[in-house]
């Protein structure tokens, strides 16, 4: 167990509808990094979130959104989902701005979208 | 466009044997990060380089990183059939609070 917890694990729903992602931080952490891994792909960014304030941004689409609560556990809102936003979704959490000491990875959301 | 492609794709080595990957970059960086990831699971941190440091130990892992070159390389040494995994380096950029990762080496180790 890393710290780092995401829910569900699994999720299977349907083109155009609507799911949230989970994430809670491994306790003491301030920042909480999305990235997506589509299959036999390589891991991209998505957003950053320090103490509830949004950091960086990467190659997140317009129908993703994501937020950082007052008790830092962070949700992604993916919307209007499309068979290519099928992949495995992790969470990531450092005790730094910037992960100078690397990052604690949660064990990934599964989406398949049919 | 990924930060860090890693070379090889694929390795595939015998127990007993050292595995090599490598890492180039395309920007500057405050550090470097090896991860593993096993099939479908969560990542897991392996070992952290600065930009001012050269070359890192951690167990049977060396790391070695030539800013000049914009490269690093994971030295994973008498592998074991447990290294079995995807191995990815991971660049801190300057001036960004966000890691880039690379699209990965998959390392099988046969018993």
């Amino acid at each position: 167990d890393s710290g780092v917890t995401q829910t569900p694990k699994h999720l299977i729903t349907a083109t155009g509808q609507r799911v949230t992602l989970r994430c809670s931080p491994r306790s003491g952490d301030l920042s909480v990094y999305w990235y997506q891994q589509s299959l036999d792909q390589g891991l991209q960014f998505l957003i950053q979130y320090y103490n509830g304030e949004e950091r960086a941004k990467g190659n997140i689409l317009e129908r993703f959104s994501a937020q950082q609560f007052p008790d830092l556990h962070s949700e992604l809102n993916l919307s209007s989902l499309e068979l290519g936003d099928s992949a495995l979704y992790f969470c990531a959490s450092s005790g730094t701005e910037g992960g100078f000491y690397g990052y604690t990875f949660g064990s990934g959301t599964r989406l398949t979208v049919v | 466009s990924q930060q860090g492609e890693e070379d090889p794709q694929a390795l595939s080595i015998q127990e007993g044997e050292n595995a090599t990957m490598n890492c180039s970059y395309k920007t500057s960086i405050n550090n470097l990060q090896w991860y593993r990831q096993n099939s479908g699971r969560g990542l897991v941190h392996l070992i952290l380089i600065r930009s001012n440091e050269r070359e890192k130990h951690s167990g049977r892992l060396r790391v070695t990183l030539d800013t000049s070159k914009k490269s690093s390389s994971l030295l994973i040494t008498a592998s074991r059939a447990a290294d079995t995994a995807s191995y990815f380096c991971a660049t801190g950029i300057i001036s960004s609070y966000k890691l880039i990762f690379g699209s990965g080496t998959r390392l099988l180790v046969r018993p």
